[in-house]
């Protein structure tokens, strides 16, 4: 099956900070979703990117297709940002989303 | 829109006992999708129904797992004779459309086999 490898991680930050996550993955896909795990286990999308940037807010990403890997930026951190992002693709000629091991955000004030 | 909505939020249940839980998605979406997240992991693809067909299975989910959804509405997951290795959280999720589309979760179901 297709692999998902997130980095970092973990990560700690202090309020006010940006970060960058990566997503690689190993195989041609047609979806690709970011997600928000917040600490009360709540899983919200962020992102449907299968390809190009999209910005929402702070937040924003990119996929580059082609080289099989996805961005997610976030910008000025607030301590709501504090939880796991997880990145979660769907490869060609599949129809269930893969997910990755997840990055846990820490944003401490 | 109300979002997805499962029941129970949890269930505690001694092992060897069967359970079931239910998913209502959001209402227009014709994709449904069940996984389970154990504690540090990613959420792992279960099982998938587009309307009331179930187009792919999981290999984590063995014969004492079953998953319908009758209609194309709701769906229910049973788990017979669990065991402790059962336990974790149930994710149901919808999504709309023929080729994916955001994926939308419900809060959960957590499991606790003792």
């Amino acid at each position: 099956g297709i692999q998902v490898e997130q980095s970092p991680p973990d990560l700690i930050l202090q309020e006010g900070a940006n970060s960058t996550l990566r997503c690689n993955f190993s195989d041609s896909v047609n979806n690709l979703q970011w997600f928000h795990q917040n600490p009360w286990g709540q899983l919200i999308n962020l992102f449907y990117i299968p390809s190009g940037t999209k910005q929402n807010g702070r937040l924003s990403a990119t996929t580059v297709a082609t080289e099989r890997y996805s961005l997610l930026y976030i910008s000025s951190s607030q301590t709501t940002d504090s939880g796991v992002y997880f990145c979660a693709v769907e490869r060609l000629g599949t129809q269930k989303l893969v997910f990755g091991q997840g990055t846990r955000l820490t944003i401490n004030p | 829109d109300t979002g997805v909505s499962q029941d129970p939020r949890h269930k505690i249940t001694k092992r060897g006992q069967n359970v079931t839980f239910r998913c209502d998605p959001i209402s227009e979406h014709n994709r449904l999708y069940w996984y389970r997240q154990t504690l540090g992991q990613g959420p792992e693809f279960l099982t998938y129904f587009q309307n009331e067909a179930q187009l792919e299975k999981s290999r984590l989910l063995s014969d004492r797992f079953s998953a319908e959804r009758p209609k194309g509405s709701f769906s229910t997951l049973e788990i017979q004779r669990t065991e402790q290795g059962d336990s974790a959280m149930y994710l149901c999720a919808s999504s709309l459309g023929t080729s994916g589309g955001s994926l939308h979760f419900g809060n959960g179901t957590r499991l606790t086999v003792t």
